[in-house]
């Protein structure tokens, strides 16, 4: 089965929304879309989670269209502690098993 | 308390060395995860642990060997290793095992140096 597959890299300036794409062409019924950030050195860190419309909690939006095969994750007017690497990880094995694809690079400079 | 704790923070080890990895959770999650982090790569799973029993082990070689004493703790045993497994080895945890809302908690990790 394929990983899910996002944009390897952007980059963006503070104050800017950024917006970063998941696509998840093998999603089972079961599963919810739940994206993770990792800064160096560290784990990653639980950011959102939906199953299908829209989701917004303190410090992100989730986007997910009706078919689910993909997500949009929104982060309002980023600053320079957001430069991490974003990732929307595939459930498999009804849930019990989290796999990671490459990731997202985000970059943000003053 | 919401935390993973993992220790040691770093580990320098010979291949020849024996050595342990201890992760700690509190939070009466039932999962627990050891995942492997190379540099600028994503984790990759090794174990996972569903109410105490090994239920996935992603053919991981015998030279790593993971250890749930109880629901709290996660251990993984190292021995023999080889320069190649010098990385970060993180551990997490989730309430909701065998869930597609399953959400992971993740520990700072254990940074592995093999000489």
């Amino acid at each position: 089965l394929a990983k899910t597959t996002q944009p390897i890299s952007m980059d963006s300036y503070e104050g800017q929304e950024v917006n970063i794409t998941c696509s998840h062409n093998n999603i089972a019924t079961n599963d919810y879309i739940t994206w993770y950030q990792q800064f160096p050195s560290q784990g990653p860190r639980f950011i959102i989670q939906g199953y299908k419309t829209k989701v917004t909690n303190e410090v992100a939006s989730l986007f997910i269209p009706a078919d689910r095969k993909s997500s949009t994750l929104s982060l309002p007017r980023v600053s320079l502690s957001d430069t991490a690497v974003y990732y929307c990880p595939q459930a498999r094995e009804y849930g019990n098993k989290l796999v990671f694809g490459a990731g997202t690079i985000l970059r943000v400079k003053s | 308390d919401t935390e993973v704790t993992q220790t040691p923070k770093h580990l320098v080890m010979g291949m020849t060395n024996k050595k342990s990895l201890k992760c700690e959770q509190h939070m009466g999650h039932r999962a627990m995860y050891w995942y492997k982090q190379k540099a600028k790569k994503p984790p990759e799973l090794m174990f996972v642990y569903s109410y105490e029993k090994l239920s996935i082990n992603e053919s991981v070689p015998s030279r790593f060997s993971p250890e749930c004493p109880n629901s709290s703790l996660l251990n993984l045993h190292l021995h023999a290793l080889q320069p190649e497994d010098s990385a970060l080895y993180l551990c997490a945890s989730s309430d909701i095992p065998f869930s597609g809302a399953n959400v992971l908690t993740f520990g700072a990790g254990s940074r592995l140096t093999v000489l």
